[in-house]
């Protein structure tokens, strides 16, 4: 089983909708958790970062984990064209450890 | 605040030569600077963890000879291609932790640098 686990999409969604990316992963070490957005041939953005379970928002964005379940989200409301890029979950164990990073999801925001 | 640049932003090379790829943090300190590897609509790949004036930590499978990497200050870090080969190519991206203040816990990432070996 890989350690972080993401759908790759793409996931096309009307402009104004609520997107909903999702990611699971395996090691219940995990303790911080990341979701960076990455525009084609470009560097990650670091987007939300939030320590152990719970929920955080900025924005029009929300991030919630939920180490029970291993289980991580990222909401986008009003969605936006500019928000078409790849998300990229990315947990670690602790501050000095490497961050293990999914796949990514393909956002299209359809205008 | 927070900006990692990388220089050059795309470098075309013959095989067999070596290519130097700069990262710097330009409004903080890192006292870790990370490169990655990502191949299309892959993920990032760590290849190695670089501490200011110490040798660097490369990840299982990476060879070390091969791939270069020199912190020389805590706000540059190089990577060398050594004798590059076209499976070398790839997209190249750094990370920088920083020493304090800003946000401790995360790394700041590069625009990446875009190498093709032929």
């Amino acid at each position: 089983q890989k350690e972080v686990e993401q759908d790759p999409g793409p996931l096309s969604v009307p402009e104004g909708a609520i997107v909903s990316l999702n990611c699971t992963y395996s090691n219940s070490a995990f303790q911080y958790f990341m979701w960076y957005r990455q525009y084609s041939r470009k560097g990650p953005e670091l987007l939300m970062y939030t320590y152990s379970s719970g929920n955080k928002e900025d924005g029009r964005f929300t991030a919630q984990v939920d180490k029970s379940s291993k289980y991580i989200s990222l909401f986008i409301r009003d969605s936006q064209p500019s928000d078409s890029a790849t998300y990229l979950c990315a947990p670690k164990r602790g501050r000095d450890d490497k961050i293990i990073f999914g796949k990514g999801t393909r956002l299209h925001i359809l205008p | 605040g927070a900006v990692v640049s990388q220089h050059p932003s795309w470098v075309i090379c013959k095989s067999g030569t070596s290519v130097k790829i700069e990262c710097r943090s330009l409004d903080f300190q890192a006292t870790t600077m990370f490169w990655y590897r990502q191949f299309p609509k892959q993920s990032l790949m760590l290849m190695a963890t670089s501490n200011e004036g110490s040798k660097a930590t490369y990840e299982q499978g990476v060879e070390k000879d091969k791939f270069l990497i020199n912190h020389a200050s805590l706000t540059l870090s190089t990577l060398t291609v050594t004798s590059a080969h076209p499976e070398d190519s790839s997209f190249y991206i750094c990370s920088a932790r920083p020493f304090s203040g800003i946000s401790p816990d995360t790394q700041y990432f590069g625009p990446g640098t875009r190498l093709t070996v032929l």
